[in-house]
């Protein structure tokens, strides 16, 4: 499968602590986004990386909220002290050039 | 600011109905415009795009939407849905370059047999 691949698919976390989620987007992509879309609603941006450079960051990343691509492939996502209101879905998506936006199956966070 | 609406929050169709999903955008500048579906726990799958040309866009799994630029307006048709068509549809405003993509709220449709 070629095609943008998140992990863990589900993650049950207590509240105050750290979480970290990674993505593996298609190979040939250089730009890589974050997304958050909670029950309801449509996916809202968060971040994006062209290579591994972190271009643009949404108001909606709080300073607890931490995104890498070390080396322009794979990115990882990080929560530290999470809050229930942390709770949703993170979908990565990437592309390259022209193309629209692919999109992993996300990773649904719950915070208890 | 971009933006999308989406007006129909749910909308139930017997099998084998056409369908018509609608989407209104707001953006300063000539729009890129997308139709993604997402199943229950999953990512979502693009059914079509417009960048410019024809206004009568053919997507994937039978869809097709038009854009309207008088109206703001791209909305998504089917001739005949299939039960296998329930699922939240997703309609998104952005830039080239994909960085200030805007999604609607979604509108989830059921499919009655």
């Amino acid at each position: 499968d070629t095609g943008v691949s998140q992990d863990p698919r589900h993650k049950i976390t207590k509240r105050g602590q750290n979480v970290t989620f990674r993505c593996d987007p298609i190979s040939e992509h250089n730009r890589l986004y974050w997304y958050r879309q909670t029950l309801g609603q449509g996916p809202e941006f968060l971040t994006y990386f062209q290579n591994e450079a972190q271009l643009e960051k949404s108001r909606l990343l709080s300073d607890r909220f931490s995104a890498e691509r070390p080396k322009g492939s794979f990115s990882t996502l990080e929560i530290q002290r999470t809050e229930q209101g942390d709770s949703a879905m993170y979908l990565c998506a990437s592309h390259g050039g022209n193309s629209p936006l692919h999109f992993g199956n996300g990773t649904r966070l719950t915070v208890t | 600011a971009q933006s999308v609406t989406q007006p129909d929050i749910h909308i139930t169709v017997s099998e084998g109905a056409s369908l018509e999903l609608r989407c209104n955008y707001s953006y300063g500048a000539t729009p890129y415009l997308f139709w993604y579906v997402q199943s229950p726990g999953q990512g979502l799958q693009l059914l079509l795009k417009y960048f410019s040309g024809d206004t009568l866009v053919q997507g994937i799994k039978g869809f097709e939407a038009e854009f309207k630029r008088s109206q703001s307006s791209f909305n998504l048709r089917k001739p005949s849905v299939h039960w296998s068509d329930a699922a939240e549809y997703f309609c998104a405003v952005g830039a080239y370059n994909n960085n200030d993509m805007r999604f609607g709220a979604g509108t989830r449709l059921t499919v009655k047999p």
